[in-house]
């Protein structure tokens, strides 16, 4: 069963770091892409940026250059954002979510985890 | 960046109407248009894929399509199931948009 878990929900500061996880099932996690995607209280999604695993390669939308990071795991099936510069306007649900390939839908998703920033 | 442009925000409906929902990008995306269903404080669900194909496990009330720019999903027959919010999104390029979203109501 292809499930993606993802890590609990945090509380941080205005200009500290989150660092989120989002573990993958599946045993061949390094071919397929995955995505992260956040959506804002009572907002809608907005992609934020994917991985492959088995290319080494990562991508992010460019309003969050500089500020975000993402990495994989394959010795755990795990793919890692790194949020930083953290502002009230990142407090969100943060997805994390499988696609074929680097240009595909998202087929499964994570749970997803909040992210609140406040002081 | 590619934008995508659903109409309407809301849609108010009842059980057993026929629902469309539409979607437009800024730009040729030829049929690389994704359709998701998301329920209050649950991740989005895969409808549609490649405009128009039916993920497995979804009702056959659902049906997409449309190319280019233009693009509608339909529900046939609403089920109380089906009050949720509807998103669109892109394929095509490396922004992955997404359409702002319709709530059925």
């Amino acid at each position: 069963q292809v499930q993606l878990v993802q890590s609990g929900a945090e509380v941080k500061k205005p200009g500290s770091s989150v660092r989120l996880s989002c573990m993958a099932s599946w045993d061949t996690f390094r071919e397929f892409a995955i995505h992260w995607v956040r959506q804002a209280p009572g907002q809608g999604l907005e992609w934020m940026g994917t991985i492959i695993p088995m290319a080494g390669t990562s991508s992010h939308a460019q309003n969050l250059q500089g500020r975000v990071t993402i990495i994989a795991d394959e010795s755990t099936n795990t793919a890692y954002l790194e949020l930083s510069g953290l502002k009230s306007e990142d407090t969100a649900v943060y997805y994390c979510a499988r696609a074929l390939s680097d240009y595909s839908f998202f087929d499964y998703w994570g749970q997803g985890t909040l992210v609140t920033v406040s002081s | 960046d590619i934008q995508m442009t659903q109409s309407p925000s809301t849609l108010s409906a009842s059980a057993g109407d026929r629902v469309t929902i539409t979607c437009r990008a800024s730009q040729n995306i030829n049929t690389w248009l994704a359709w998701y269903q998301q329920k209050p404080g649950r991740a989005p669900n895969l409808l549609i894929y490649k405009a128009s194909n039916l993920e497995g496990g979804v009702p056959s009330r659902f049906s997409g399509s449309g190319s280019g720019t233009e693009f509608t999903l339909t529900i046939s027959s609403l089920q109380p199931d089906d009050f949720a919010t509807y998103y669109c999104q892109q394929y095509n390029s490396l922004s992955f948009t997404f359409g702002g979203g319709t709530k059925v109501e």
